[in-house]
C-alpha cells in the first residue's frame, strides 16, 4: 500500500461546480498533513494546512479524519484559474523527516 | 526575491556525463531538500540536509551526491548520466520540523 493515496482523476468540471478530493494515508502516526497546488512545469506550491478541527480558506475548505486517515480538500465555485494538480502532502512522524507527497489528482475547469 | 533558486533551470545533455544542479534559499531555513519529478508527475525525497549534515538518503544511486557547503546552499551532482535520471529536480527548504516546504522553480533534465 502506498503512503498516501490519491484518486489521480482528471476531474473535469464546469466553472462554478464544487469538488472534492479525497487522500488516504498509512502511517497512523503521521503527525501533519497539507495540500499543496502544482501548476503545470511548476513547482508545488503550499495550498493549505490541514488541522484536526477542518479549516476553510475562501472557497477551499480541507478536513482531517484521523481515525479512517482520510484527508479531504473541498472547492466551491470552481473557477477556470484552479484548474491544476492537487497533491496531498503527509509528514509521517515529525522530526526533520521527509514530507510524502501523493500523486495528485489533476483538476480542469472548463467554461 | 527569490526565496529557493536552483541552476540550471534547463539543462539537456548526454549519457555518461557529469552534471551539477546548485540550490540556493535565502529564507534562513535550517533543512532543505532535493526531490526528483518523474514523467508520471509523482514527487519522492532524494536527500536532506539539516545545517549542513545529511539527515535523509533515500534509496538513491550513489551517482548522486549532494553536497551542503552552508545551511544556504544545497548542491546535486550526478555522475555518469542515464536516460532514466531524466526528470524534473526540485529543491526545498523548510524552517522547522512541522512547518511545510518551499520549493525551487525546478531545473528539468533531459540525458539524450
Amino acid at each position: 500500500r502506498k503512503e498516501v493515496e490519491q484518486d489521480p482523476g482528471p476531474f473535469n468540471v464546469p466553472e462554478g461546480a464544487t469538488v472534492a478530493f479525497n487522500c488516504t494515508y498509512s502511517n497512523s502516526a503521521s503527525q501533519s498533513f497539507f495540500w499543496y497546488r502544482q501548476d503545470c512545469r511548476k513547482e508545488p506550491k503550499l495550498l493549505m494546512s490541514v488541522y484536526s478541527s477542518g479549516n476553510e480558506d475562501g472557497r477551499f475548505t480541507a478536513q482531517l479524519n484521523r481515525a479512517s486517515q482520510y484527508i479531504s480538500l473541498l472547492i466551491r465555485d470552481s473557477k477556470l484559474s484552479d484548474s491544476a494538480t492537487y497533491l496531498c502532502v503527509v509528514n509521517p512522524s515529525g522530526g526533520y523527516n521527509k514530507l510524502i507527497f501523493g500523486a495528485g489528482t489533476r483538476l480542469a475547469v472548463h467554461p | 526575491d527569490t526565496a529557493v533558486s536552483q541552476t540550471p533551470k534547463y539543462l539537456v545533455t548526454q549519457m555518461g556525463n557529469d552534471k551539477s544542479i546548485k540550490c540556493e534559499q535565502n529564507l534562513g531555513h535550517d533543512t532543505m531538500y532535493w526531490y526528483k519529478q518523474d514523467s508520471k508527475k509523482f514527487l519522492k525525497i532524494m536527500f536532506s540536509y539539516n545545517n549542513k549534515e545529511l539527515i535523509i538518503n533515500e534509496t538513491v544511486p550513489n551517482r548522486f551526491s549532494p553536497k551542503s557547503p552552508d545551511k544556504a546552499h544545497l548542491n546535486l551532482h550526478i555522475n555518469s548520466l542515464e536516460l532514466g535520471d531524466s526528470a524534473v529536480y526540485f529543491c526545498a527548504s523548510r524552517p522547522g520540523t512541522l512547518d511545510t516546504i518551499y520549493f525551487g522553480e525546478g531545473s528539468w533534465l533531459t540525458v539524450v
